[in-house]
């Protein structure tokens, strides 16, 4: 059975670099026809796409984050990994790892972790 | 890329049935059937209920089901009982030069 296992600092400053982490266990990144992605919840709002990798390496942004945002993956690790950088009070989320049907479908997902901004 | 519309809230009481609606435009849920829909409990990961509009996962209860017409797409929720209270959100791709996927605002289900 699948599953995914997010990991990062849980608080951070302002105009930091946020690097997070989505341990998959139970299946192989690089053998799969899937993309990996990236989804945050800011507290009391909604989920919000930050991006996908496809197994082959291409990256798909949200247009709104693109400029901030980057997702690789170490397959000897099995990890794919976000780094989100100059971030601020809005970035303060929780953020989610999924297995992304590319089209369609965010599944499974991990549990999520909160990260969160502040001076 | 706008989010997608749901209403903040809907309840009903055990036994009934509910539908949550997720209403987009013809560059998302109008273009595509790349719809789905998550159930968020609080501290536990989001789990996928429905997918491209109608599919139900493996282990899914049959109570739930999807459906769209036109831009807007929907969840029913049958016969509820107390486990199904949690937030709902709904998601599409959406057309642009590249993969895009949009999320609605969300619905806090309440079994009354």
């Amino acid at each position: 059975q699948l599953q995914l296992q997010e990991s990062g600092p849980g608080l951070m400053k302002p105009s930091e670099t946020l690097s997070l982490t989505c341990t998959v266990s139970g299946g192989s990144i690089s053998s799969s026809s899937y993309y990996w992605g990236w989804i945050r919840q800011p507290p009391g709002k909604g989920l919000e796409w930050i991006g996908s990798m496809y197994s082959s390496g291409n990256t798909y942004y949200n247009p709104s984050l693109k400029s901030r945002v980057t997702i690789s993956v170490d397959t000897s690790k099995n990890q794919f990994s976000l780094d989100v950088n100059s971030v601020t009070a809005a970035d303060t989320a929780v953020y989610y790892c999924a297995r992304h049907g590319g089209l369609g479908e965010f599944d499974p997902w991990g549990q999520g972790t909160l990260v969160t901004v502040s001076s | 890329q706008s989010a997608l519309t749901q209403p903040a809230s809907v309840s009903g009481s055990p036994g009934q049935s509910i539908t949550i609606s997720c209403t987009g435009t013809s560059s998302d849920v109008g273009a595509y059937s790349y719809v789905s829909w998550y159930q968020l409990h609080p501290g536990k990961a989001p789990k996928l209920m429905i997918y491209d509009v109608a599919n139900r996962p493996s282990g899914v209860s049959n109570r739930f089901s999807g459906s769209k017409s036109g831009n807007t797409a929907s969840l029913t929720i049958s016969g509820l009982q107390a486990k199904d209270e949690a937030d709902y959100y709904c998601s599409s791709y959406t057309s642009g030069i590249t993969l895009d996927v949009v999320f609605g605002g969300g619905t806090k289900l309440t079994v009354l």
